[in-house]
């Protein structure tokens, strides 16, 4: 069946640091790669996306590049700050047949920036 | 910036009482969802609508039921609520031909 697993948190560094949330799948077809961020107390929302293989998507200096030979989508970051303190989810959509299809949204990797 | 509107954010209820999360949307999206979040952060799909009239469960069985008159309008429905029914619940939609979801800010429901 389809599935997701993203590197099991929490993720703590300090500021500054550099940032990878390893994130595989398991779904049919090549469907399109998503990061979704939640900061607390807030609902979802989109960070970054890949539709191909080899497409790199990138946002906030947040970035992932689709590999279609090892099903996965790592989000790395060179450089985090405080503020990206947040809950970060991997999330596959799968296509069912023509307009049909869902995310399928991994656990979710929690990560906390210190100063 | 996505429109999409959930209320009310916070809800604290008694047992037994019947509630309806609100959700709605202004961008016209066909699909509609309800995620339930658990405490350890993990998403269930537990209802979606790829238009008016049409209703599927997700892959999270809920006693909740959902209903879809209006293209703008997602609400779900609880009966009788229960202690294990307190979570988060998050509203999201999206366009056919875009695989992109906006998400409302969620309602984080407690039943005592």
């Amino acid at each position: 069946g389809n599935s997701v697993t993203q590197m099991e948190g929490p993720v703590t560094l300090s500021e500054e640091a550099f940032l990878t949330i390893n994130c595989t799948y398991t779904a049919t077809g090549y469907p399109s790669l998503f990061w979704y961020v939640q900061y607390p107390g807030e609902g979802l929302q989109l960070l970054l996306k890949a539709t191909k293989a080899d497409d790199k998507g990138s946002n906030k200096g947040f970035e992932a590049t689709y590999r279609k030979e090892t099903t996965s989508f790592h989000l790395e970051k060179g450089s985090v700050q405080v503020s990206d303190s947040a809950v970060y989810f991997c999330a596959p959509y799968v296509n069912y047949g023509g307009s049909q299809g869902n995310l399928i949204f991994g656990k979710g990797t929690k990560l906390s920036v210190k100063p | 910036e996505a429109d999409i509107y959930q209320t009310p954010r916070y809800l604290v209820i008694g047992t037994g009482k019947k509630i309806t999360l609100e959700c709605s949307q202004t961008m016209g999206h066909d699909k509609m969802y309800w995620y339930q979040q658990d405490p350890g952060m993990e998403l269930h799909l537990i209802h979606y609508s790829y238009g008016v009239n049409s209703t599927e469960k997700g892959d999270l069985s809920s006693e909740s039921t959902v209903s879809r008159i209006r293209t703008e309008h997602f609400p779900l429905t609880l009966e009788s609520a229960r202690p294990s029914h307190t979570s988060q619940y998050l509203c999201a939609s999206s366009d056919f031909g875009q695989v992109e979801a906006f998400f409302g800010q969620g309602t984080r429901l407690t039943v005592v």
